[in-house]
Parts: C-alpha cells; sequence; structure tokens
C-alpha cells in the first residue's frame, strides 16, 4: 500500500520558472511532512518540512503548501535554476513512529538554462 | 555539529558472499538510526529502524540484517547475498523524540553479480 503519492514522475521547467510537485497521502495520522532533494549518487539532503497546524511554510525559493482536509502538500520552487535540477521526495511520519519516514517516488526536475 | 559517514561508497560484490556495511553518526548521543534501500529511480524503503544500543526493528523481511553495537554505530549485514539486494542504502539518523528532522549520509551502491 503507497501511503505517499507523488506527482508527476518528471518535470522540465525553464529556468526562472516555477516548479510545482504534488503529494498526497492517506494516513491521516501523519503529522510531519519533509521534502528531500537529492543529486545524483548522494544521499537525500533535507530541505524543508512542515507540520498540519499551517497551510504554508517558505524558506528562500521553496515553499511548502499544505491542505489538511484533501490530505495533500505540495512543493513550490519559485525562480527555478539549473543548479535546482535533482529529485525531489515528499515524505511524511507520525508521531508514534519517530522518523520513520513514508517516502512518496520522487520527482526528478530538470530546470534549462 | 552532527554529521554522519556511510562506508564504503561502492560495493561490487557476487552472489553468495557476505556483506557488511557501517554507519556511523558524531556530534550526537542516543541518536534513532535507520537503513533505508533505494531501488533505481524509486522512493526509499525503509528496512530497520534502532532507537538504541542492541535494539533494532525490522519494516520488511528479507535477506538482511541490522546490528547496533554501539550507540552511534549501525551495522547493515547479509551473510548471503542475493541479486536482488543491488541497490542504494542509504543510513539515516534523527535526534529522536519530538525532534523529527532525519538526516542521511551519502550512501552505499552495491552491486551483487
Amino acid at each position: 500500500q503507497q501511503q505517499v503519492k507523488q506527482s508527476p514522475q518528471s518535470l522540465i521547467v525553464q529556468k526562472g520558472g516555477i516548479s510545482i510537485i504534488n503529494c498526497a497521502y492517506e494516513n491521516t495520522a501523519f503529522d510531519y511532512f519533509p521534502w528531500y532533494q537529492q543529486f545524483p549518487g548522494k544521499g537525500p539532503a533535507l530541505l524543508i518540512a512542515i507540520r498540519p497546524d499551517v497551510s504554508e511554510k517558505k524558506e528562500g525559493r521553496f515553499t511548502i503548501s499544505f491542505n489538511k482536509s484533501a490530505k495533500q502538500f505540495s512543493l513550490h520552487i519559485m525562480d527555478s535554476q539549473p543548479g535546482d535540477s535533482a529529485t525531489y521526495f515528499c515524505a511524511a511520519s507520525r508521531e508514534t513512529s519517530g522518523s520513520r519516514l513514508t517516502f512518496g517516488e520522487g520527482t526528478q526536475l530538470t530546470v534549462n538554462p | 555539529s552532527q554529521t554522519i559517514h556511510q562506508w564504503p561508497a561502492t560495493l561490487v560484490q557476487p552472489v553468495g558472499s557476505p556483506l557488511s556495511l557501517e554507519c556511523t553518526v558524531e556530534g550526537t548521543s542516543n541518536p534513532n538510526l535507520y537503513w533505508y534501500r533505494q531501488a533505481a529511480g524509486r522512493g526509499l524503503q525503509l528496512l530497520f529502524y534502532s532507537v538504541g544500543i542492541g535494539q533494532i526493528s525490522s519494516e520488511v523481511p528479507q535477506n538482511l540484517s541490522a546490528s547496533r553495537p554501539q550507540d552511534r554505530q549501525f551495522i547493515l549485514s547479509s551473510k548471503k547475498l542475493l541479486l536482488s539486494d543491488s541497490g542504494f542504502y542509504l543510513c539515516a539518523w534523527s535526534g529522536g523524540g519530538s525532534v523529527r528532522e532525519a538526516f542521511f549520509g551519502q550512501g552505499t551502491r552495491l552491486t551483487v553479480v
């Protein structure tokens, strides 16, 4: 059972554009939603995270939007740059499981110059 | 600051050979430790997690085992590798309790031939 569904699988954006990646979850017990950025051959790096008591969190060019009623959250990358080209993973965990993360399948983002 | 070390970076092993991957964390005490596996182009699957020395929980049945001989050391092992054990193995740590952020090592690319 895939508890976190991520889309699209791949995304091509022009430099300066907005990249949007979406995730949907099933388990209403999830209460922590991080996004990770992974470059080829490297481990994932924590990018930004949100908890369900807020609807939006912004850090620099990266914004998470969270819709608790729809059980959906998304990552927006403003002013996308070629250096943002990477694979992005959404994830979720619940308090009783600590930091055991359930991951989405990933989105390969390519930002063309 | 905390750092996580994982080695080796790449490994090619014949079918039926043993495996030992090591992960150590510096700069923190009593971390939660995790082993994940990432198949090519896919998300991460949690294999094992540990909340303390000698305490190991397995998420999925498989040909692998894990051990935590010291507070900040986590080892992934196999007695006899299978072709299906090939993949990208990632160690991660978190602070435990209400600290939900998890941080990953750089991974080990295992190819079983």
